[in-house]
């Protein structure tokens, strides 16, 4: 069984701070997916990135960037000068190889204020 | 050019009610799934296709019957509704490769169900 853990339930900061939202996950599967999907007050799932278990590699891009340890089992989402269009619940999931769903965090809720 | 749509957007119904959602992808994608997101926002796997073939059904009760009438298509029909149906039904799709599960899922805009 897969499991994503998103300890933090609300962060909020001021316009132009970084934020950093943890993501923790659990499988018994060596080949496994990882993803961070946006919901804004709009309500739809976008999607942001997909990592794969053998692809360690950090990722950057524009404003967001993305912090994959194997190590540690996590799978960090680090938004860099923040703005208000940020504001949104985000979440992690993972998905195992031979494993037709995702597995969601309970999400993380990111307020921006200007 | 919408990617995996759903309608209705909204559906408010009175208990006991039968309902349904539509949901139809173009982006040529083998699987098809079913999310339910509750009142806390999480986000819980019902059911999903492949190449029209039902290949999870996670402990969803018997009132929830998915249709999938082709691959670009996959409905769902709820019969009598109940209070704690309420809820946002999402729809996605993903693209198999080489028999298994790897690709990224896109989702639909949901449908916002509310029973009265």
């Amino acid at each position: 069984a897969q499991k994503v853990t998103q300890a933090q339930t609300e962060i909020s900061v001021v316009e132009k701070e970084d934020v950093t939202l943890d993501c923790v996950y659990e499988t018994r599967d060596t080949t496994y997916y990882l993803f961070w999907y946006k919901q804004p007050p709009s309500g739809e799932l976008v999607f942001l990135i997909r990592r794969n278990s053998f692809d360690e590699q950090n990722e950057i891009s524009g404003r967001y960037s993305w912090n994959f340890q194997k190590s540690t089992s996590s799978f960090n989402f680090t938004i860099t000068a923040s703005q208000v269009v940020d504001s949104a619940v985000y979440f992690c999931a993972l998905s195992a190889l031979n494993d037709y769903k995702l597995s969601f965090g309970a999400g993380t809720t990111v307020t921006v204020r200007a | 050019d919408t990617a995996v749509s759903q309608t209705p957007k909204y559906l408010v119904t009175q208990m006991g009610n039968d309902k349904s959602i539509k949901c139809e992808q173009n982006l040529g994608h083998d699987t098809m799934y079913w999310y339910k997101q509750d009142s806390k926002k999480f986000l819980k796997i019902m059911f999903s296709y492949n190449n029209k073939e039902l290949i999870i059904n996670e402990t969803v009760p018997n009132r929830f019957s998915p249709k999938s009438p082709d691959k670009a298509h996959l409905n769902l029909h709820i019969n009598s509704l109940e209070l704690g149906d309420s809820a946002v039904y999402f729809c996605a799709s993903s693209q198999e490769s080489g028999g298994r599960n790897q690709e990224t899922q896109y989702f639909g805009p949901g449908t916002r169900l509310l029973v009265l």
